[in-house]
């Protein structure tokens, strides 16, 4: 199946620095999402973004498809962005299934 | 966007009972869902493929006797974990999509078999 492999997987960064996640897939994708977990668990969805660049507040996203690769971008970093930031692939071979297959996850701590 | 529910968010139970997860798409129609696992400090892992009207799929090594997956609605499949036992304590998330894009993700449901 599809690999997914994501870096670096620890980060420890100072209040109000940026950083920039890195997903990379091994074949081709009709879907990629990035993810930010929670302390309680729950999933948060950051980007639906199987191509192109998206952009919501703090938070960017840009997928390479051709190149087989995702950044996501966090500027001015809050405590509040502490967790585990999640890519998951859809492999575009899996027509039929559509499930994702998660990368092993960022694990940030933003610290004051 | 769309929304997919998840009951009970924690469940405690003693080794040998069978504890029932529901998981719903509370606006709009879903013929599969997903359940996923996810043990501490770790990333999530494919169980099955629910289908609704018909068999799940499980992926490589899940035990389909053991984990009971029923879609019997549009809107709702279960994940039954029987004969619970401690190494099956987990946290359980089910997806559900609307089509061929965005999946979206239940809260998950936190199992601690006793």
């Amino acid at each position: 199946g599809i690999q997914v492999e994501q870096s670096p997987p620890d980060l420890i960064l100072q209040e109000g620095a940026n950083s920039t996640l890195r997903c990379n897939f091994s074949d081709s994708v009709n879907n990629l999402q990035w993810f930010h977990q929670n302390p309680w668990g729950q999933l948060i969805n950051l980007f639906y973004i199987p191509s192109g660049t998206k952009q919501n507040g703090r938070l960017s996203a840009t997928t390479v498809a051709t190149e087989r690769y995702s950044l996501l971008y966090i500027s001015s970093s809050q405590t509040t962005d502490s967790g585990v930031y999640f890519c998951a692939v859809g492999a575009a071979m899996d027509t039929g299934r559509r499930a994702l297959t998660f990368g092993s996850g960022t694990r940030l701590q933003v610290q004051p | 966007g769309a929304v997919v529910s998840q009951h009970p968010s924690w469940v405690i139970c003693k080794s040998g009972t069978s504890v029932k997860i529901e998981c719903r798409s509370l606006d709009f129609q879903a013929t599969t869902m997903f359940w996923y696992r996810q043990f501490p400090k770790q990333s999530l892992m494919l169980m099955a493929t629910s289908n609704e009207g018909s068999k799940a799929t499980y992926e490589q090594g899940v035990e389909k006797d053991k984990f009971l997956i029923n879609h019997a609605s549009l809107t709702l499949s279960t994940l039954t974990v029987t004969s619970a036992h401690p190494e099956d304590s987990s946290f359980y998330i089910c997806s559900a999509s609307r089509g061929a894009g965005e999946l979206f993700f239940g809260e998950g449901s936190r199992l601690t078999v006793l």
